[in-house]
């Protein structure tokens, strides 16, 4: 079967960094996304791997690894307005998004 | 876990046509559902919030004569592409809120559906 697990809620202080992880097993694999999403709003796009390694974008970090079924996101010098919802997603062998429940961060001062 | 599946999966269809896209929530039941349009590698765009018994809401610069919506039972929305042009070709999701769960900011999403207009 096809199955995405990420934690249900993490807490982090406020200029911390945290690491989010999402592990995956799906018939194929087109690209995994991270979305933030806030309360009451669409989900916005962070970042699309689809090969290994690391790809940084300022504050913001996702990494891949395909043969372990694993990412995770990473959260530099986190600010209050980063709490929110984290979802990962895996495009399938048909171009297909599963999604994973998302995370929710809290950040704190 | 609460699963939202779309159908079809892929659509191809001659320009003009119109192409209906179903939403469902699968073991539970969802009085909001939301359809949005994804352009690649970008963010979901909120195209209109569908409410079960109501008409749904559009985000400005949807047309809603375009993009008709019927939310007709607590498991099920319809998107309908009326008069689709190729450049309405995208990658369109939906999502829906648990009704039972009171969680009222989580939503599930549904795997999408690719539309291609010729």
């Amino acid at each position: 079967g096809q199955n995405i697990d990420q934690p249900t809620e993490m807490t982090a202080t406020e200029g911390a960094i945290v690491q989010i992880n999402c592990t995956y097993q799906t018939s194929g694999f087109n690209g995994l996304f991270w979305y933030q999403q806030h309360a009451g709003e669409a989900p916005t796009f962070l970042s699309y791997n689809v090969l290994d390694g690391l790809e940084e974008k300022g504050r913001f970090s996702s990494f891949l690894s395909r043969s372990k079924g694993y990412s995770y996101l990473l959260l530099k010098e986190l600010q209050m307005k980063d709490s929110a919802s984290y979802l990962c997603a895996i495009m399938d062998s048909n171009y297909q998004l599963i999604w994973g429940a998302g995370t929710k961060l809290i950040i704190k001062p | 876990g609460a699963v939202v599946s779309q159908h079809p999966s892929w659509v191809i269809c001659k320009s003009g046509t119109s192409v209906k896209i179903e939403c469902r929530s699968l073991d539970f039941q969802a009085t909001t559902m939301f359809w949005y349009r994804q352009f690649p590698k970008q963010s979901l765009m909120l195209m209109a919030t569908s409410n079960e018994g109501s008409k749904a809401t559009y985000e400005q610069g949807v047309e809603k004569d375009k993009f008709l919506i019927n939310h007709a039972s607590l498991t099920l929305s319809t998107l309908t592409v009326t008069s689709a042009h190729p450049e309405d070709s995208s990658f369109y999701i939906c999502s829906a809120r648990d009704l039972a769960s009171g969680d009222t900011d989580t939503q599930y999403f549904g795997p999408g559906t690719r539309l291609t207009v010729l």
